[in-house]
């Protein structure tokens, strides 16, 4: 088992939409999450750290549920702008991080 | 404004030739991992450090190799390119520190081409 998974999607949803997905994780012990986004051929950048309770930013939520051992990204009112790909990390060991393969969002006019 | 550089941008190289890949980053942050990103496997890390003279291997480290003289710098060297490592590859640094402190910034990538 890998151990951060994500659906590859793609997601291809509307402009207005809620577009929403999830990051499952295998170790319980991680203890910081985060969203990265990545534009085509380009780097990650951080997108949002995911705390416990859960956060919200603009149009972005995100939420841990460690029971289920999972992350989720909801993105209210999708811009095309947001078309991406959204990368969930986990912290693994002191301070590396394990990533998914990515969820790609296509917002479309 | 700190940042995190790499060079160059885009290689070509030939098979069996030693290359490098140069990583800079502003920010004097102890840690640095460099990665590759291949399609169908997201990002993948090669070797990382957590200091001057600290250097460890990540899960795809055959092949690579990498030396930390000082805190700015993670240069990766590929000992004898092989077209398998064709592949994006991005560095990326971070604090040392719990919490926001493991957020990792990365640079903006150097594609390699192995012919």
């Amino acid at each position: 088992r890998k151990e951060v998974e994500q659906d590859p999607g793609p997601f291809n949803v509307p402009e207005g939409a809620t577009v929403a997905f999830n990051c499952t994780y295998s170790n319980s012990a991680s203890q910081s999450f985060f969203w990265y986004r990545q534009d085509c051929r380009k780097e990650p950048k951080l997108l949002m750290s995911v705390y416990s309770s859960g956060n919200e930013d603009g149009r972005f939520t995100a939420q841990l549920n460690r029971a289920s051992q999972y992350i989720s990204l909801l993105i209210r009112d999708s811009k095309l702008s947001d078309s991406a790909t959204y990368l969930c990390a986990v912290k693994k060991g002191d301070y590396k991080l394990s990533f998914g393969a990515g969820t790609t969002v296509t917002v479309r006019a | 404004d700190a940042e995190i550089t790499q060079s160059p941008r885009h290689k070509i190289t030939e098979t069996g030739r030693q290359v490098t890949l140069a990583c800079h980053q502003t920010w004097n942050h102890n840690n640095m991992f460099w990665y590759r990103q291949d399609l169908g496997h997201g990002l993948r890390l090669i070797h990382y450090s957590y200091g001057v003279h600290d250097t460890n291997k990540g899960e795809v480290s055959d092949g690579y190799s990498v030396s930390r003289s000082n805190t700015e710098d993670l240069p990766l060297t590929l000992e004898s390119a092989a077209s398998s490592q064709t592949s994006v590859y991005f560095c990326a640094s971070s604090e040392s520190g719990s919490g926001a402190k493991n957020i990792q910034y990365f640079g903006a990538g150097t594609r390699l081409s192995v012919l």
